[in-house]
């Protein structure tokens, strides 16, 4: 157990609407990763959070947005979803408080299927 | 821009066989970082091993080991005395070290059968 958590652990939803998932980071952890995981394009950064605010955008579509709130658990929102977002979303933790890079730890994934 | 290669897509093993997973990198920084993942038949991304790459020295951890050569930008990962709880898929990313995000490799799927 990495001390990652993510809720819902399993998301079935029709296209066109809108979800939200959650991530609470490891206790004592400022940053938080959203990655996907597809069968096409592999394990992708989406964005990172610090603390609060945004730190590191990766290929994150407009559609999607995300946020980290003062208790540090952030939420990952995907709106007007399609077909093609069905993926597994990992959400990662680090402590991050000094210039050496710390390690991500993932939490267990949210398995979203867009029908 | 960084990149990982794992050009192993799959890989099957009898129980008990050695096995090296291949993982070659790409970067223009001096400083960067390398990991390697486990990702299980239930989903999960485990840790496994992180390394700098002001740090060569090859690590062992009981049966795994890995083995970084910056000379041919590897960083290949062994399992001696494969077991079937070490099916599952690898992955090995790469950090640079101005960057938040970790690129990863498309992973490698371990089969040990019994």
């Amino acid at each position: 157990d990495s001390g990652v958590t993510q809720t819902p652990k399993h998301l079935i939803t029709a296209t066109g609407q809108r979800v939200t998932l959650r991530c609470s980071p490891r206790s004592g952890d400022l940053s938080v990763y959203w990655y996907q995981q597809s069968l096409d394009q592999g394990l992708q950064f989406l964005i990172q959070y610090y603390n609060g605010e945004e730190r590191a955008k990766g290929n994150i579509l407009e559609r999607f947005s995300a946020q980290q709130f003062p208790d540090l658990h952030s939420e990952l929102n995907l709106s007007s979803l399609e077909l093609g977002d069905s993926a597994l979303y990992f959400c990662a933790s680090s402590v991050d408080l000094g210039p050496i890079k710390d390690t991500q730890y993932f939490g267990p994934g949210t398995r979203l299927t867009v029908l | 821009a960084q990149k990982v290669t794992q050009a192993q897509t799959e890989i099957s093993v009898v129980e008990k066989e050695d096995v090296t997973l291949d993982c070659v990198y790409e970067t223009r920084d001096t400083t960067y970082y390398l990991f390697w993942y486990k990702q299980p038949p239930s989903g999960e991304l485990v840790f496994l091993i992180r390394r700098n790459s002001f740090d060569e020295q090859n690590e062992i951890s009981g049966r795994y080991s890995w083995n970084f050569q910056k000379s041919t930008s590897s960083f290949n990962f062994t399992i001696t005395a494969s077991q079937v709880v070490d099916s599952a898929v690898y992955f090995c990313a790469l950090s640079e070290g101005g960057s938040e995000k970790l690129v990863f490799g498309k992973g490698t799927k371990l089969t040990v059968n019994p």
